[in-house]
């Protein structure tokens, strides 16, 4: 499919395991970013990537949190010593870049459901 | 300190009436406002931007009005449909240009 993919869907773990979480942005969408979302509530932004550099991380909660994307195409969010917190869907979006600046519509994955137990 | 409200309680409409959604937000400048629809399980989907200088925008049934006096959004649906159905979300996009600041969402129902 031309979309944003997500794996798995579906996580469970347990409390101090390690995740991690994959997202496969739209072929050619050099912007990455990864948002959390909490039952009943809006996406939280964690981090932003344009190309394989992260050039926003301000929303990452902590340091157990980690987002790469060595090849400027699959990003991969990784969680250490997961908390029962952390229980959330994870969503990653992907957008073109802009030259002229202005707003690039962002384009969802369906999330991955971490729920950690 | 900075909030973006949308209405926490499910709308419920009748089918074939306007179904008219607030986002009302604080201490917030925003560039750009966004709504998107988001279907339980699934990722949200970008509807309709409308830009800080830009009173309404439309698109098909959908009409967006932006009132940066009052610090407000309406997101109306005309004609509304079961398939209508879902949460929608507004979005608001700072100077940063690529930043979302999301409401909590609200849940529409429309009924047959």
């Amino acid at each position: 499919g031309a979309g944003v993919s997500q794996t798995p869907s579906n996580k469970v773990t347990e409390k101090g395991k390690y995740v991690e979480l994959r997202c496969d942005p739209i072929s050619g969408h050099t912007a990455l970013y990864w948002y959390r979302q909490s039952l009943g509530q809006g996406p939280e932004f964690l981090i932003y990537f344009q190309g394989t550099g992260a050039a926003d991380d301000s929303g990452l909660p902590n340091d157990r949190f980690f987002a790469v994307r060595p090849e400027g195409s699959v990003s991969t969010l990784k969680i250490q010593r997961t908390e029962r917190g952390d229980s959330a869907v994870y969503l990653c979006a992907s957008s073109s870049a802009g030259t002229s600046g202005g707003y690039n519509e962002q384009f969802f994955g369906p999330g991955t459901r971490l729920t950690v137990l | 300190s900075q909030k973006i409200e949308q209405n926490s309680e499910a709308l419920n409409i009748q089918e074939g009436k306007t179904a008219t959604l607030t986002c009302n937000y604080t201490n917030y400048s925003p560039a750009y406002l966004q709504w998107y629809r988001q279907d339980p399980g699934r990722g949200p989907v970008f509807l309709l931007l409308i830009r800080e200088n830009e009173k309404e925008k439309r698109k098909e049934r959908l009409k967006v009005t932006f009132d940066t006096t009052l610090k407000q959004s309406l997101f109306h649906i005309t004609a509304s449909q079961p398939a209508d159905s879902a949460t929608y979300l507004c979005a608001l996009v700072t100077d940063s240009n690529y930043q979302l600041i999301w409401g909590a969402g609200t849940k529409l129902i429309i009924k047959p």
